[in-house]
């Protein structure tokens, strides 16, 4: 099956800086979507990009999907930004299954 | 975006009980939803998938048997741990999707088998 990973696995930062977490996927892809996990555990979808580049706010994405990776930015973080940010794509043969990369843990420092 | 509600969001059971989960979605339709397990500090695992009105598709390695799933309407799937052990005890989470869009997760159930 379809394989995800991200990087980096762990991001420590001070507020007010900007970062750049990254997903690489290993076929293509019908869905990928950016989920933000809370300390009770509910994910927060933050985008649903197969492709192409979206802003919301101080977060942004980018998906290409011909060379199989996809970002996402944040800038100016806020201590409220901290949790685990997941990477998730459903393969063309997937089945509307989406598989999870192992998540980036982000720490911002006040 | 859409709202999938999960109940309940925690439960402790005794060892050999079972423990039923429900996932609805609230505002939508849900052709498929799914059902993953996330250990601590670990990412989500797929564990079936369940589409309305047919059988459960299990991932492998997932007991079916212990794992009892049930996807009776459009807006409601339950997750039923069968004579739950310690080693049960996970977060379980729902998504559900209309269709080839979007997925929406529920808030997770966090199971402590004693």
């Amino acid at each position: 099956g379809i394989q995800v990973e991200q990087s980096p696995p762990d991001l420590i930062l001070q507020e007010g800086a900007n970062s750049t977490l990254r997903c690489n996927f290993s076929d293509s892809v019908n869905n990928l979507q950016w989920f933000h996990q809370n300390p009770w555990g509910q994910l927060i979808n933050l985008f649903y990009i197969p492709s192409g580049t979206k802003q919301n706010g101080r977060l942004s994405a980018t998906t290409v999907a011909t060379e199989r990776y996809s970002l996402l930015y944040i800038s100016s973080s806020q201590t409220t930004d901290s949790g685990v940010y997941f990477c998730a794509v459903e393969g063309i043969q997937g089945a509307q299954k989406l598989v999870f990369g192992q998540g980036t843990r982000l720490t911002i420092n006040p | 975006g859409a709202v999938v509600s999960q109940h309940p969001s925690w439960v402790i059971c005794k060892s050999g009980t079972s423990v039923k989960i429900e996932c609805r979605s609230l505002d939508f339709q849900a052709t498929t939803m799914f059902w993953y397990r996330q250990f601590p500090k670990q990412s989500l695992m797929l564990m079936a998938t369940s589409n309305e009105g047919s059988k459960a598709t299990y991932e492998q390695g997932v007991e079916k048997d212990k794992f009892l799933i049930n996807h009776a309407s459009l807006t409601l799937s339950t997750l039923t741990v069968t004579s739950a052990h310690p080693e049960d005890s996970s977060f379980y989470i729902c998504s559900a999707r209309d269709g080839f869009t979007e997925a929406f997760f529920g808030q997770g159930t966090r199971l402590t088998v004693v």
